[in-house]
């Protein structure tokens, strides 16, 4: 069964301080992808990023990074000196590549506060 | 190029009301997802479509619920009759084909009282 858990269910940090959303998941396909997205307070969903498990390598795009190692199921997320605008709540998703469905699994969520 | 549009994207209506969700697709992709939101159960896949035809349905809680997608700029999701625990965010999304991300509308918010 496929499963994705995000233990952290609320940070607060204060702005300017970098911070890590960890996310870890389960799944028997040996091919899958792997998403974030982000819910501001807005309530829309936003998508950030897709790795799919062939690809290993670490992304940066501006402030936000992702680490991706398959050797420990993991796909984190850091965001580097940390903007008040960056609260949100952030998903992270798993959906398998060639599966009978397209549903994603999404985590129950972390809930990211910045300070001022 | 615009987006997922949902609509409307607040409801409050009384229970044993029916209720209709709409969503229109980005133009060109051939899959639409409704997913439902709840701090209970979190996000849930309700039901997909790939052109226009429901492909599955398996998440689509009981026979209250029905979506439809009449042409491919157009779908329904039709709660009727409506109940409190159907209170949730309801987010359309669509993607190009089965193995492109998933974009997601603003979401309709639904209160049943």
């Amino acid at each position: 069964a496929q499963k994705v858990t995000q233990a952290q269910t609320e940070i607060s940090v204060v702005e300017k301080e970098d911070v890590t959303l960890d996310c870890v998941y389960e799944t028997r396909d040996t091919t899958y992808y792997l998403f974030w997205y982000k819910q501001p307070p807005s309530g829309e969903l936003v998508f950030l990023i897709r790795r799919n498990s062939f690809d290993e390598q670490n992304e940066i795009s501006g402030r936000y990074s992702w680490n991706f190692q398959k050797s420990t199921s993991s796909f984190n997320f850091t965001i580097t000196a940390s903007q008040v605008v960056d609260s949100a709540v952030y998903f992270c998703a798993l959906r398998d590549y060639g599966g009978a469905t397209n549903k994603l699994i999404f985590g129950t969520g972390t809930l990211l506060a910045v300070q001022p | 190029d615009a987006g997922v549009i949902q609509s409307p994207r607040h409801e409050v209506t009384e229970m044993g009301q029916e209720v209709t969700l709409r969503c229109k697709p980005i133009s060109g992709h051939d899959y639409l997802f409704w997913y439902r939101q709840t701090m209970m159960r979190g996000l849930e896949l309700l039901i997909y479509f790939n052109n226009n035809v429901p492909i599955d349905d398996s998440g689509m809680p009981e026979d209250r619920f029905s979506a439809k997608m009449p042409n491919a700029s157009f779908s329904t999701l039709k709660i009727q009759p409506s109940e409190p625990r159907d209170s949730a965010v309801y987010f359309c999304a669509s993607s190009f084909n089965d193995r492109e991300t998933q974009y997601f509308g603003p979401g309709t918010r639904l209160l049943v009282l």
